[in-house]
């Protein structure tokens, strides 16, 4: 199976530090992208990294990717109350119609 | 330019019921995919659809499920006889391009307890 798996399951830090969540997968991959989903609602994208992208940046989120170790993380710095939710990273690969979504990481910012 | 709209956002079903989900991909955008999310778990790809076509069900279980995305009109997941087990959410995307490297839109959901 390509379903990734994100490590922590569950992080809780204090509004105000840097939260780091680790995805790994399975097989080559296209691209890698990363979801946010707050409890009972919708997913929102965050992010997408493309295979042959090491690094990518947007506002307070720092996504990584090495291809060699299938694996990818999210950096959100200077957390917020807002930011917690669920965090999904999702892999396409060549061929495939559908994203495989990992099992996520539950992110709690404390006030 | 509104986004994915998936009705209705709540629905619950007895036993042997029938379950009828709609999903009206954002403007422009022709393909549609559904996705499975049981409790406390990732989300799970069903189907995958362009207009009057259904192009991957790969994930999508053999019996009592189906799905279509008319010409007009929004795209339908239809679970029959429903059980149990089915009580999940159940999240429709879209996006502009046949490829999925660009980013699919999600939809609210829509929850659906079978009691």
């Amino acid at each position: 199976s390509q379903q990734g798996e994100e490590d922590p399951q569950a992080l809780s830090i204090q509004e105000g530090e840097n939260a780091t969540m680790n995805c790994s997968y399975k097989t080559s991959i296209n691209n890698l992208q990363w979801y946010r989903q707050n409890s009972g609602r919708g997913l929102v994208h965050l992010i997408l990294i493309r295979s042959n992208e090491r690094e990518k940046h947007s506002g307070r989120l720092r996504v990584t990717l090495d291809t060699s170790k299938k694996s990818s993380s999210l950096l959100i710095t200077a957390s917020r109350a807002a930011d917690t939710a669920s965090y999904f990273c999702a892999t396409d690969t060549a061929g495939a119609n559908n994203l495989f979504f990992g099992t996520g990481t539950r992110l709690t910012v404390i006030p | 330019n509104a986004g994915v709209m998936q009705n209705p956002r709540h629905l619950v079903r007895r036993r042997g019921q029938e379950a009828r989900l709609r999903c009206s991909p954002m403007k422009g955008h022709s393909h549609v995919y559904w996705y499975r999310q049981l409790p406390e778990e990732g989300l799970k790809f069903m189907v995958y659809l362009q207009k009057e076509n259904i192009i991957d069900e790969s994930g999508m279980p053999k019996e009592r499920f189906s799905a279509e995305f008319p010409k007009e009109g929004p795209s339908i997941l239809r679970i029959q006889q429903v059980v149990r087990g089915d009580s999940a959410a159940y999240f429709c995307a879209s996006s502009s391009f046949p490829s999925i490297s660009e980013t699919q839109y999600f939809g609210p959901g829509t929850r659906l307890l079978v009691l």
